[in-house]
C-alpha cells in the first residue's frame, strides 16, 4: 500500500506570500494528483503530474520521482487560495487513489 | 462541457435506512470511482466501475454497494445505515481506469440520525 504524507497538515499566511506544500510518498507511482477542496465540499482536480513541473496561473507543482516527493507553490497567494490541498496517489494494490491528510490553508487579507 | 454532478446535494436518513447516490459522470468518461471522506478518516476509496464492471473494491462491509449503467452513470447504495455512515461521498470520473485525470463531484453530504 502506498503511504502519503503532506506537510504541514496547517498553514496560516498573510495575503501575498509565497505558499509551499509538500507531499511525499512511499511507493513508486506513474503520477501525481494535487486537487483542492473548499469548505463547501466538493473537490477540483488542480494538476496531475509525472514529471518536473506545471503551472496553471499563480499555481505550481513540482515532481521528483526519484526521491518520491511533490511540491504545491502558491505564488501570490489570495484569501480566495484559502482550502484543503490534498496530494493523492495511486495505490499498487485494489484502490483507486491513496489520499494524503490534506493541508488546511488559510490566507489572511 | 459539464462536470461530475452527484445527486442528492444533502441526504438525512436515519438509523436502518437503506440510500442510493447518484453520480453521473463527465461525458465521455467511463471509469466511475466513489470516496467517502469522514473528520477522521479522511478520503477513503469505495470502489470503481469501469464499463459497468467492478474493478476495485476498498475495505468496506457489505451494506456498501454500487453499480454503473451503460451509460457510465453510477449509483452507489448503502443498506442498514449506521450513525458512522454519516460523511461526504464524492465521486470521481476519468476517461479511462488508469493514470488519467480524475474529475470530482461536489459530492452527497449523508447525515445518519
Amino acid at each position: 500500500k502506498n503511504e502519503v504524507e503532506q506537510s504541514p497538515q496547517n498553514l496560516t499566511a498573510q495575503e501575498g506570500e509565497f505558499i509551499t506544500i509538500n507531499c511525499s510518498y512511499s511507493v513508486g507511482i506513474s503520477a501525481l494528483h494535487w486537487l483542492q477542496q473548499h469548505p463547501g465540499g466538493g473537490i477540483v482536480s488542480l494538476f496531475m503530474l509525472s514529471s518536473g513541473k506545471k503551472k496553471h496561473g499563480r499555481l505550481i507543482a513540482t515532481i521528483n520521482i526519484q526521491e518520491k516527493h511533490s511540491s504545491l507553490h502558491i505564488t501570490a497567494s489570495h484569501p480566495r487560495d484559502s482550502a484543503v490541498y490534498i496530494c493523492a496517489v495511486p495505490n499498487q494494490g485494489a484502490q483507486k487513489l491513496v489520499f494524503g491528510q490534506g493541508t488546511r490553508l488559510t490566507i489572511n487579507p | 462541457k459539464a462536470g461530475v454532478t452527484q445527486t442528492p446535494r444533502y441526504l438525512i436518513k436515519t438509523r436502518g435506512q437503506q440510500v442510493t447516490l447518484s453520480c453521473s459522470p463527465i461525458s465521455g468518461h467511463r471509469s466511475v470511482s466513489w470516496y467517502q471522506q469522514t473528520p477522521g478518516q479522511g478520503l477513503q476509496f469505495l470502489f470503481e466501475y469501469f464499463s459497468e464492471t467492478q474493478r476495485n473494491k476498498g475495505n468496506f462491509p457489505g451494506r456498501f454497494s454500487g453499480r454503473q449503467f451503460s451509460n457510465s452513470r453510477s449509483e452507489m447504495n448503502v443498506s442498514t445505515l449506521e450513525l458512522g455512515d454519516s460523511a461526504l461521498y464524492l465521486c470521481a470520473s476519468t476517461l479511462q481506469p488508469q493514470n488519467t485525470e480524475a474529475f470530482f463531484g461536489q459530492g452527497t453530504r449523508l447525515t445518519v440520525v
